[in-house]
């Protein structure tokens, strides 16, 4: 258990429609990364914040969103979704902001129907 | 444009025996590299790491070599055990605090 947690495990929607995914890091943690996983992909970076301010972006599509609260917890919000935005999304935590103290939640999958 | 290549996408390897895992890269401006170990219904688990100043990283049964001219880097396991089974990536970055590049992936298997 990395400590990461992720809600839900699981999530089947339709086309067109909007859904939240959530992460809460590690208790101590100030950085939050969000990463997808396609089908036969490796993993590709989204977005990071970094206490509660967005610190480096990825490959995020505009239909994707994403923000840190005071609390340290962290939402991406995908709308107007596609067959194609169907993955595993993953969180990750660290305290400082380096990659190699990244811990990783068991993220969510995202089936789009 | 894929940066990080892991062009393996599967293993076979007996226990005890050694396994070896590649990785690729394109990018010169990398700088920091990693490999992630992935079990089923879990997310990535930091492994080993290293930096481009040096050109090989050991801890316990894990190796991992970097040839910064070839743009390749390489994980050696020894010996291998069954509990190695897993997808392993390879990741790499312009820096401590840069986003990840990440391949897509070597599926080992250690066969008992």
């Amino acid at each position: 258990d990395s400590g990461v947690t992720q809600t839900p495990k699981h999530l089947i929607t339709a086309t067109g429609q909007r859904v939240t995914l959530r992460c809460s890091p590690r208790s101590g943690d100030l950085s939050v990364y969000w990463y997808q996983q396609s089908l036969d992909q490796g993993l590709q970076f989204l977005i990071q914040y970094y206490n509660g301010e967005e610190r480096a972006k990825g490959n995020i599509l505009e239909r994707f969103s994403a923000q840190q609260f005071p609390d340290l917890h962290s939402e991406l919000n995908l709308s107007s979704l596609e067959l194609g935005d169907s993955a595993l999304y993953f969180c990750a935590s660290s305290q400082s902001g380096r990659v190699d103290e990244q811990y990783f939640g068991p993220g969510t999958r995202l089936t789009v129907t | 444009d894929q940066q990080v290549k892991q062009n393996s996408p599967s293993l076979s390897v007996q226990e005890g025996r050694i396994s070896i895992l590649n990785c690729d890269y394109t990018n010169s401006m990398f700088d920091y590299f990693l490999w992630y170990k992935k079990y089923p219904a879990e997310g990535p688990t930091f492994l080993i790491s290293i930096s481009s100043i040096k050109d090989k990283n050991e801890d316990g049964r894990f190796t991992v070599f970097l040839n910064k001219s070839a743009k390749h880097l390489s994980l050696h396991i020894v010996p291998s055990q069954p509990g190695d089974s897993a997808v392993y990536f390879c990741a790499a970055s312009e820096g401590r605090n840069t986003p990840l590049v990440f391949g897509k992936g070597t599926r080992l298997s250690v066969i008992a």
